[in-house]
C-alpha cells in the first residue's frame, strides 16, 4: 500500500525560507510531484523529482531521497502570494496512479 | 490554450439523488482522471480514464462511475448520494497520463444536504 506524511500547518513570515517535509512509503516509486493549491482554486504544478537530488526553481526547490522514502519542497523569500496548500503526490510504479498526501497549509504573515 | 473545464463549479443535492460533473480536458490531452478532495481525507482518487478506457480505478464505492467520450471530454456519475459525499471534486489532464504532470481543473463543489 501508499502512506504518505506531511505537516497538516506551518506559518512563516514574509522574506523568510521555509521547508515543508513528506515522507512516503510505497510499494514502487515512480517519481514525486509538489502542487500548490490557493483556496478555491485549481492544484497547480510545482515540481517533479524522480532521481535523488535537488530540483531548483526559482524561489522554489525540492529535493528527493528514495532510500528514505524523503522529499521535501523549500520555499525562498517568501511573499504574501505563497500562503496556500501545498501537495506532495506519490507516483506508484505498480498501479501508475498518482497518490497524494493531505496536504500542508502554509500561511505567510507580514 | 485553455485549461480544464469543469462544469457546474457548484451543486447542491440532496440524499438519494444522483448528480452528473462534467469534464474538458486540455487540448490533446487524451488521459483523465479524477479526484475528490475533503478537508480531512486530501486528494483520493477515483478513476482515470485513457482513449475512452477506464485505466486505473480507486477504492470507492460502486455508485461512483465516469466514462469518457471520443473527444477526451469526461464525465462522473454519483448515484444515491449520501452526505459523506460532500467534496471537492477535481478533475486533472494529462497528454498520456503515465507518469506526467497532471494539469487540475478548479473543480465542482458539491454539497450534499
Amino acid at each position: 500500500g501508499q502512506n504518505i506524511d506531511q505537516p497538516t500547518e506551518m506559518t512563516a513570515t514574509e522574506g523568510a525560507i521555509v521547508q515543508i517535509n513528506c515522507t512516503y512509503q510505497t510499494s514502487g516509486f515512480n517519481g514525486l510531484f509538489w502542487y500548490q493549491q490557493h483556496a478555491g482554486e485549481a492544484p497547480t504544478f510545482l515540481s517533479y523529482n524522480v532521481l535523488d537530488g535537488l530540483e531548483e526553481k526559482g524561489r522554489f526547490s525540492s529535493f528527493l531521497s528514495r532510500s528514505k522514502g524523503y522529499s521535501y519542497l523549500l520555499l525562498k523569500e517568501l511573499q504574501m502570494k505563497d500562503s496556500a496548500s501545498y501537495l506532495c503526490a506519490v507516483r506508484d510504479r505498480g498501479s501508475d496512479k498518482l497518490i497524494f498526501g493531505t496536504g500542508t497549509r502554509l500561511q505567510v504573515f507580514p | 490554450k485553455a485549461g480544464v473545464t469543469q462544469t457546474p463549479r457548484y451543486l447542491i443535492k440532496t440524499r438519494g439523488q444522483q448528480v452528473t460533473l462534467s469534464c474538458s480536458p486540455i487540448s490533446g490531452h487524451r488521459s483523465v482522471s479524477w479526484y475528490q478532495q475533503t478537508p480531512g481525507q486530501g486528494l483520493q482518487f477515483l478513476f482515470e480514464y485513457f482513449s475512452e478506457t477506464q485505466r486505473n480505478k480507486g477504492n470507492f464505492p460502486g455508485r461512483f462511475s465516469g466514462r469518457q467520450f471520443s473527444n477526451s471530454r469526461s464525465e462522473m456519475n454519483v448515484s444515491t448520494l449520501e452526505l459523506g459525499d460532500s467534496a471537492l471534486y477535481l478533475c486533472a489532464s494529462s497528454l498520456q497520463g503515465k507518469g506526467e504532470k497532471l494539469f487540475f481543473g478548479s473543480g465542482t463543489q458539491l454539497s450534499v444536504l
